[in-house]
């Protein structure tokens, strides 16, 4: 199966800051990934998913101004919190589809907003 | 109502318990996977089913289209299966239906 990265694994930042999210295959080229959020007790929300070499397309109700998706190689997809806020804060986790239809997802990444 | 409803949300058991973890889904699917996610958030898929069922040492996963119900079963459950199960369904392209998860604790 693909092993997917992410880093940072844990991030604090200000009210106002801007946080860059890394989301890397390892071990396959991945022209589309997924992005999505995690609230505490909550399921999985697919924010956008991330195509390589064109713009990412966002779920209704996501602001792509606010949450910035590059996906600049087959093997890293990016993904920026922009101005964050405290409701910013949750659990981001990128995915990828590889084999035979199945995904795989990275380890997440835990931001939290003061 | 959501698309992918699963039963228990909660659920505790003795090491050792035969453990059932119910999905049940509302839309037509290409695929169900079935996912595991520990205490420290990283998500591991367990299974992806079409039909019929499939078994992985002491996890089994069953699916009936026709009801489109699937059960996740644990045997001889350990503590190291505490997490959450989370049901997943696919259906068109890459658009996937998550379950809000069922938290398992195995107490020893």
């Amino acid at each position: 199966g693909a092993v997917v990265s992410q880093h940072p694994s844990w991030v604090i930042c200000k009210s106002g800051t801007s946080v860059k999210i890394e989301c890397r295959s390892l071990d396959f080229q991945a022209t589309t990934m997924f992005w999505y959020r995690q609230f505490p007790k909550q399921s999985l929300m697919l924010m956008a998913t991330s195509n390589e070499g064109s713009k990412a397309t966002y779920e209704q109700g996501v602001e792509k101004d606010k949450f910035l998706i590059n996906h600049a190689s087959l093997t890293l997809s990016t993904l920026t919190v922009t101005s964050a806020h405290p409701e910013d804060s949750s659990f981001y986790i990128c995915s990828l589809i590889a084999g035979y239809n199945e995904q795989f997802f990275g380890p997440g990444t835990r931001l939290t907003v003061l | 109502k959501n698309e992918v409803e699963q039963s228990p949300q909660n659920l505790t058991a003795q090491e050792g318990e035969f453990i059932t973890i119910n999905c049940s889904y509302s839309v037509g699917i290409s695929a169900l996977h079935w996912l595991q996610q520990h205490p420290g958030g990283g998500i591991v898929s367990l299974f992806m089913l079409s039909s019929g069922k499939k078994k992985h040492g002491r996890l089994i996963a069953t699916i009936n289209i026709q009801e489109k119900h699937s059960s996740l079963h644990i045997t001889a459950s350990h503590p190291r299966d505490s997490a959450v199960y989370i049901c997943a369904v696919r259906v068109t392209g890459n658009q996937f239906y998550f379950g809000t998860g069922t938290s398992l604790t195995v107490i020893p």
